[in-house]
Protein backbone atom coordinates (compact mmCIF):
# COMPACT_ATOMS: atom_id res chain seq x y z
CA UNK A 1 0.00 0.00 0.00
CA UNK A 2 0.70 4.04 -0.21
CA UNK A 3 3.21 5.06 2.43
CA UNK A 4 5.03 8.30 3.61
CA UNK A 5 8.61 8.38 5.37
CA UNK A 6 9.34 11.50 6.64
CA UNK A 7 12.19 12.59 9.04
CA UNK A 8 11.96 12.00 12.52
CA UNK A 9 11.71 15.01 14.68
CA UNK A 10 12.10 17.34 16.58
CA UNK A 11 14.05 19.87 14.82
CA UNK A 12 15.60 23.09 16.21
CA UNK A 13 17.48 25.70 13.83
CA UNK A 14 18.45 29.11 14.83
CA UNK A 15 16.79 32.24 12.36
CA UNK A 16 18.08 32.54 9.31
CA UNK A 17 19.83 28.65 8.76
CA UNK A 18 19.20 26.62 6.31
CA UNK A 19 16.05 23.88 6.43
CA UNK A 20 15.87 20.29 5.48
CA UNK A 21 13.23 17.89 5.61
CA UNK A 22 13.41 14.59 3.89
CA UNK A 23 10.31 12.86 2.59
CA UNK A 24 10.02 9.66 0.89
CA UNK A 25 7.26 8.02 -0.38
CA UNK A 26 6.11 4.62 -1.38
CA UNK A 27 3.16 4.07 -4.12
CA UNK A 28 2.11 2.94 -7.14
CA UNK A 29 1.89 4.90 -10.23
CA UNK A 30 1.94 9.11 -10.31
CA UNK A 31 0.73 10.11 -6.77
CA UNK A 32 0.50 14.06 -5.67
CA UNK A 33 2.80 14.75 -3.01
CA UNK A 34 1.96 18.06 -0.62
CA UNK A 35 3.48 19.16 2.56
CA UNK A 36 1.32 20.60 5.12
CA UNK A 37 2.20 22.42 8.46
CA UNK A 38 0.41 22.91 11.57
CA UNK A 39 0.89 25.59 13.87
CA UNK A 40 0.19 25.17 17.29
CA UNK A 41 -3.62 24.58 18.19
CA UNK A 42 -4.69 24.81 14.75
CA UNK A 43 -5.65 22.34 11.81
CA UNK A 44 -3.33 21.61 8.94
CA UNK A 45 -2.49 24.03 6.23
CA UNK A 46 -1.21 22.99 2.65
CA UNK A 47 2.11 24.99 2.19
CA UNK A 48 2.78 23.58 -1.48
CA UNK A 49 1.99 20.95 -3.54
CA UNK A 50 3.20 19.07 -7.12
CA UNK A 51 1.41 16.60 -9.21
CA UNK A 52 3.76 15.29 -11.35
CA UNK A 53 7.78 14.26 -11.93
CA UNK A 54 10.14 17.20 -11.68
CA UNK A 55 7.20 19.84 -10.76
CA UNK A 56 8.61 21.85 -7.92
CA UNK A 57 5.89 23.49 -5.54
CA UNK A 58 6.81 26.56 -3.70
CA UNK A 59 5.58 28.69 -1.00
CA UNK A 60 6.48 31.60 1.37
CA UNK A 61 9.99 30.60 0.56
CA UNK A 62 9.66 26.95 1.23
CA UNK A 63 10.76 24.43 -1.88
CA UNK A 64 10.03 21.26 -2.74
CA UNK A 65 10.82 19.07 -6.08
CA UNK A 66 8.54 15.69 -6.63
CA UNK A 67 11.36 13.35 -7.53
CA UNK A 68 10.12 10.27 -9.10
CA UNK A 69 13.80 8.69 -9.71
CA UNK A 70 14.49 8.84 -5.45
CA UNK A 71 10.54 8.88 -4.67
CA UNK A 72 11.12 12.02 -2.48
CA UNK A 73 9.46 15.11 -2.07
CA UNK A 74 12.05 17.18 0.40
CA UNK A 75 10.93 20.49 2.37
CA UNK A 76 14.01 22.90 1.93
CA UNK A 77 13.97 26.68 3.17
CA UNK A 78 17.15 28.81 3.02
CA UNK A 79 16.58 30.75 5.74
CA UNK A 80 14.18 29.74 8.82
CA UNK A 81 12.04 32.78 10.66
CA UNK A 82 11.39 31.87 14.09
CA UNK A 83 7.47 32.28 12.52
CA UNK A 84 7.98 29.30 10.82
CA UNK A 85 7.93 27.14 14.09
CA UNK A 86 5.08 24.46 13.50
CA UNK A 87 4.76 20.43 12.45
CA UNK A 88 5.56 19.69 9.17
CA UNK A 89 3.48 16.90 7.16
CA UNK A 90 4.41 14.95 3.61
CA UNK A 91 1.47 13.54 2.60
CA UNK A 92 0.64 11.80 -0.78
CA UNK A 93 -2.73 11.69 -2.76
CA UNK A 94 -4.27 8.90 -3.56
CA UNK A 95 -5.44 8.09 -6.88
CA UNK A 96 -8.57 7.10 -6.32
CA UNK A 97 -10.65 10.27 -7.25
CA UNK A 98 -11.68 10.97 -3.44
CA UNK A 99 -8.17 12.34 -2.79
CA UNK A 100 -7.36 11.03 0.54
CA UNK A 101 -4.00 11.38 1.65
CA UNK A 102 -2.13 9.36 3.46
CA UNK A 103 0.65 11.55 6.14
CA UNK A 104 3.74 10.98 7.03
CA UNK A 105 4.33 11.15 11.07
CA UNK A 106 5.20 14.97 10.90
CA UNK A 107 8.55 16.91 11.66
CA UNK A 108 8.05 19.23 14.93
CA UNK A 109 10.46 22.67 13.66
CA UNK A 110 11.48 25.25 16.42
CA UNK A 111 13.22 28.03 15.08
CA UNK A 112 15.12 29.62 17.95
CA UNK A 113 16.17 33.43 17.49
CA UNK B 1 -13.98 34.65 3.42
CA UNK B 2 -14.76 30.66 2.33
CA UNK B 3 -13.72 28.36 4.73
CA UNK B 4 -14.25 25.52 7.07
CA UNK B 5 -16.02 25.24 10.48
CA UNK B 6 -15.49 23.30 13.33
CA UNK B 7 -17.59 23.79 16.52
CA UNK B 8 -17.26 23.79 19.27
CA UNK B 9 -13.37 23.83 19.40
CA UNK B 10 -13.15 22.64 23.02
CA UNK B 11 -15.35 19.54 23.80
CA UNK B 12 -15.82 17.96 27.55
CA UNK B 13 -17.52 15.01 27.68
CA UNK B 14 -17.94 11.91 30.02
CA UNK B 15 -16.82 8.59 29.70
CA UNK B 16 -20.23 6.38 27.67
CA UNK B 17 -21.70 9.82 27.04
CA UNK B 18 -22.61 10.46 23.23
CA UNK B 19 -21.11 13.42 21.59
CA UNK B 20 -21.44 15.59 18.39
CA UNK B 21 -19.09 17.37 16.72
CA UNK B 22 -19.97 19.30 14.10
CA UNK B 23 -18.18 20.92 10.54
CA UNK B 24 -19.31 23.14 7.87
CA UNK B 25 -18.15 24.58 4.94
CA UNK B 26 -18.64 27.67 2.43
CA UNK B 27 -16.63 26.16 -0.10
CA UNK B 28 -19.32 24.23 -1.87
CA UNK B 29 -16.69 21.24 -2.13
CA UNK B 30 -18.29 17.93 -2.47
CA UNK B 31 -15.83 15.84 -0.25
CA UNK B 32 -15.83 15.72 3.22
CA UNK B 33 -13.37 14.48 5.89
CA UNK B 34 -13.35 13.32 9.51
CA UNK B 35 -9.89 12.79 10.96
CA UNK B 36 -8.69 12.16 14.61
CA UNK B 37 -5.36 13.28 15.36
CA UNK B 38 -3.92 12.56 19.09
CA UNK B 39 -0.68 14.01 20.54
CA UNK B 40 2.01 14.26 18.61
CA UNK B 41 1.00 11.83 15.85
CA UNK B 42 -0.23 12.22 12.31
CA UNK B 43 -3.90 12.68 11.44
CA UNK B 44 -5.89 9.41 10.78
CA UNK B 45 -8.35 9.62 8.32
CA UNK B 46 -11.63 8.16 10.34
CA UNK B 47 -14.55 8.07 7.38
CA UNK B 48 -15.19 10.55 4.05
CA UNK B 49 -18.53 11.39 2.12
CA UNK B 50 -18.12 11.36 -1.38
CA UNK B 51 -21.58 13.73 -1.76
CA UNK B 52 -23.66 11.72 0.05
CA UNK B 53 -21.50 8.39 -0.46
CA UNK B 54 -20.12 7.58 3.02
CA UNK B 55 -16.60 5.78 2.64
CA UNK B 56 -15.66 4.14 6.25
CA UNK B 57 -12.18 3.47 6.98
CA UNK B 58 -11.51 -0.29 7.21
CA UNK B 59 -9.97 0.14 11.24
CA UNK B 60 -12.31 2.94 12.00
CA UNK B 61 -14.41 1.68 15.18
CA UNK B 62 -17.85 1.00 15.18
CA UNK B 63 -18.19 3.63 18.03
CA UNK B 64 -17.84 6.59 15.25
CA UNK B 65 -20.58 7.73 12.36
CA UNK B 66 -21.13 10.12 10.53
CA UNK B 67 -24.09 12.35 9.23
CA UNK B 68 -23.56 14.93 6.39
CA UNK B 69 -27.48 15.93 5.75
CA UNK B 70 -26.55 19.06 2.88
CA UNK B 71 -23.14 19.80 1.30
CA UNK B 72 -22.13 22.05 3.82
CA UNK B 73 -22.78 20.52 6.81
CA UNK B 74 -20.75 17.03 8.35
CA UNK B 75 -21.48 15.90 11.84
CA UNK B 76 -19.13 13.17 13.90
CA UNK B 77 -21.27 11.36 16.41
CA UNK B 78 -19.04 9.52 19.12
CA UNK B 79 -21.42 7.02 20.83
CA UNK B 80 -19.70 6.25 23.61
CA UNK B 81 -16.49 7.84 23.96
CA UNK B 82 -13.64 6.17 26.17
CA UNK B 83 -10.80 7.87 27.29
CA UNK B 84 -8.47 6.49 24.23
CA UNK B 85 -11.02 8.96 21.80
CA UNK B 86 -9.67 11.78 23.61
CA UNK B 87 -7.94 13.79 20.54
CA UNK B 88 -8.23 16.40 18.26
CA UNK B 89 -10.99 16.17 15.63
CA UNK B 90 -10.18 17.86 12.30
CA UNK B 91 -13.27 18.26 9.40
CA UNK B 92 -11.13 18.38 5.99
CA UNK B 93 -13.09 19.27 2.75
CA UNK B 94 -12.36 18.68 -0.87
CA UNK B 95 -13.24 19.21 -4.53
CA UNK B 96 -12.60 15.35 -5.86
CA UNK B 97 -10.71 14.75 -8.70
CA UNK B 98 -13.34 13.04 -10.72
CA UNK B 99 -15.21 15.71 -10.40
CA UNK B 100 -12.83 18.38 -11.51
CA UNK B 101 -10.80 16.38 -13.92
CA UNK B 102 -7.58 17.49 -11.59
CA UNK B 103 -4.97 15.76 -9.74
CA UNK B 104 -3.77 16.96 -6.31
CA UNK B 105 -6.92 19.20 -4.96
CA UNK B 106 -6.17 20.82 -1.78
CA UNK B 107 -8.26 19.45 1.22
CA UNK B 108 -9.15 22.39 3.18
CA UNK B 109 -9.05 21.76 6.72
CA UNK B 110 -11.14 23.15 9.74
CA UNK B 111 -9.38 24.42 13.47
CA UNK B 112 -10.47 21.19 14.93
CA UNK B 113 -12.32 20.68 18.08
CA UNK B 114 -10.07 19.13 20.70
CA UNK B 115 -12.46 16.35 23.02
CA UNK B 116 -11.59 15.50 26.23
CA UNK B 117 -13.70 12.69 27.63
CA UNK B 118 -13.70 12.51 31.70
Amino acid sequence: GNSVTQMEGPVTLSEEAFLTINCTYTATGYPSLFWYVQYPGEGLQLLLKATKADDKGSNKGFEATYRKETTSFHLEKGSVQVSDSAVYFCALGDQGGSEKLVFGKGTKLTVNP
Amino acid sequence: DAMVIQNPRYQVTQFGKPVTLSCSQTLNHNVMYWYQQKSSQAPKLLFHYYDKDFNNEADTPDNFQSRRPNTSFCFLDIRSPGLGDAAMYLCATSRAGRTSGRKGETQYFGPGTRLLVL
